[in-house]
């Protein structure tokens, strides 16, 4: 069965400077693998996935992630945060059928 | 294209009791997924319904229940309710239930147990 670790419960952050969420995952097949976000009071919104190819790959708002297949790492960074950016932040897996396996939540807190 | 939306999107029930909470997908889409999140486990898969048939279940007891209709709307019923069910009830649809494809989350419904 496959696993999730998010190594960091809390991010802040000052505004214009980068962030990097890290995202480690184990599993004994080929997976597909997620960034999503989540504003206060909201559902999940997809940032980006990886399903094959390219190891880089580009989400919506700037946000980037790199598949890393030896290290089991799926990290996520965005160059430039803003104000906007504040949310929580799941990193999610899922094996040969649809079920998705989040990890704990990466909370960031942009400040000005 | 309306989004997913999830009804109610708060409840409070007393333990003991049971509810319903539904789930309307985007339109087209014929897979379903609900969710649980709560601080303490996360968010933790319950089941997923695609074309009316429950395709994978996680593991919850068998009071969580589910079903979807032909029109592809979905529910979820917890009987005898427990004080560790409050949580934030999250669906997910998505448009042929592929392995990897994109699911789309609804706002959620917010089950407060007293």
């Amino acid at each position: 069965a496959q696993s999730v670790t998010q190594l960091d419960s809390q991010v802040p952050v000052f505004e214009e400077a980068p962030v990097e969420l890290r995202c480690n995952y184990s599993s004994s097949v080929s997976v597909y693998l997620f960034w999503y976000v989540q504003y206060p009071n909201q559902g999940l919104q997809l940032l980006l996935k990886y399903l094959s190819g390219s190891t880089l790959v580009k989400g919506i708002n700037g946000f980037e992630a790199e598949f890393n297949k030896s290290q089991t790492s799926f990290h996520l960074r965005k160059p430039s945060v803003h104000i906007s950016d504040t949310a929580e932040y799941f990193c999610a897996v899922s094996e040969n059928d649809y079920k998705l396996s989040f990890g704990a939540g990466t909370t960031v807190t942009v400040r000005a | 294209k309306a989004g997913v939306t999830q009804t109610p999107r708060y409840l409070i029930k007393t333990r003991g009791q049971q509810v319903t909470l539904s789930c309307s997908p985007i339109s087209g889409h014929r897979s379903v997924s609900w969710y649980q999140q709560t601080p303490g486990q996360g968010l933790q898969f319950l089941f997923e319904y695609f074309s009316e048939t429950q395709r994978n279940k996680g593991n919850f007891p068998g009071r969580f229940s589910g079903r979807q209709f032909s029109n592809s709307r979905s529910e979820m019923n917890v009987s005898t309710l427990e004080l560790g069910d409050s949580a934030l009830y999250l669906c997910a649809s998505s448009s042929d239930g592929r392995a990897g494809g994109e699911q789309y989350f609804g706002p959620g419904t917010r089950l407060t147990v007293t």
